[in-house]
């Protein structure tokens, strides 16, 4: 099983700044990783795949890089409805499909 | 647009069963593969199992391998999990969740259900 893990669990960032989340793969999970967004009470909303594409409708202000192991979520100019928590998902080698453990992002 | 709604979620004693729903809308069900999600209170993401498009192929976490078991009816654009000898740690809200690939299973999921909550408590 391939083992995400994202840091740091918390980041503290004011609006207007920029915000670097990462996430670290227990082995190469080539360009098949997939970033999304989960607010309070509601379901996780797809922002990323396949490393760096945006998904439909997702701002420009989202942008996602790395391969094999490391990879980053890049959110510039965060706006207040950015502040969520944050998952990666690989979906290189499946099953399972495996998750982080998520980055809280939250109003400094 | 793309929509699916689980249901079926409730209170069940440890060692029961529970039949999870999702019925879906906007979409052809029988083109896309469908994963179920669940989520601990206050906890992370995990995933469950995962139907392909046409019902052939089906996978399970280890968690729930042997006790939990997914199928779909496409003539009634729904999904199902079948959950037996369910356990304290299987609470969780569970969300059901298209694969964004169109008769192949890419396995990440473009579009999510709001979830339903199932609570193992005797």
């Amino acid at each position: 099983e391939i083992v995400m893990t994202q840091s740091p669990a918390t980041l503290s960032v004011s609006p207007g700044e920029g915000a670097t989340l990462s996430c670290r793969a227990s082995q190469s999970v080539a360009g098949n990783l997939a970033w999304y967004q989960q607010k309070p009470g509601q379901a996780p909303r797809l922002l990323i795949h396949g490393a760096s594409t945006r998904a439909t409708g997702i701002p420009a202000r989202f942008s996602g890089s790395g391969s094999g192991t490391e990879f980053t979520l890049t959110i510039s100019r965060l706006q207040s409805e950015d502040f969520a928590v944050y998952y990666c998902q690989q979906y290189n080698d499946w099953p399972p499909i495996t998750f982080g453990q998520g980055t809280r992002l939250e109003i400094k | 647009q793309v929509q699916l709604v689980e249901s079926g979620g409730g209170v069940v004693q440890p060692g029961r069963s529970l039949r999870l729903s999702c019925r879906v809308s906007g979409f052809t069900l029988n083109n896309y593969g469908i994963h179920w999600v669940r989520q601990a209170p206050g906890k992370g993401l995990e995933w469950v199992a995962m139907i392909t498009s046409d019902g052939s192929g089906k996978f399970y976490a280890d968690s729930v391998k042997g006790r939990f078991t997914i199928s779909r009816d496409n003539s009634e654009n729904t999904l199902y999990l079948e959950m037996n000898s369910l356990r304290s740690e299987d609470r969780a809200v569970y969300y059901c969740a298209r694969d964004s690939g169109y008769r192949y299973r890419w396995g990440f999921s473009d579009y999510w259900g709001r979830g339903t909550l199932v609570t193992v408590s005797s």
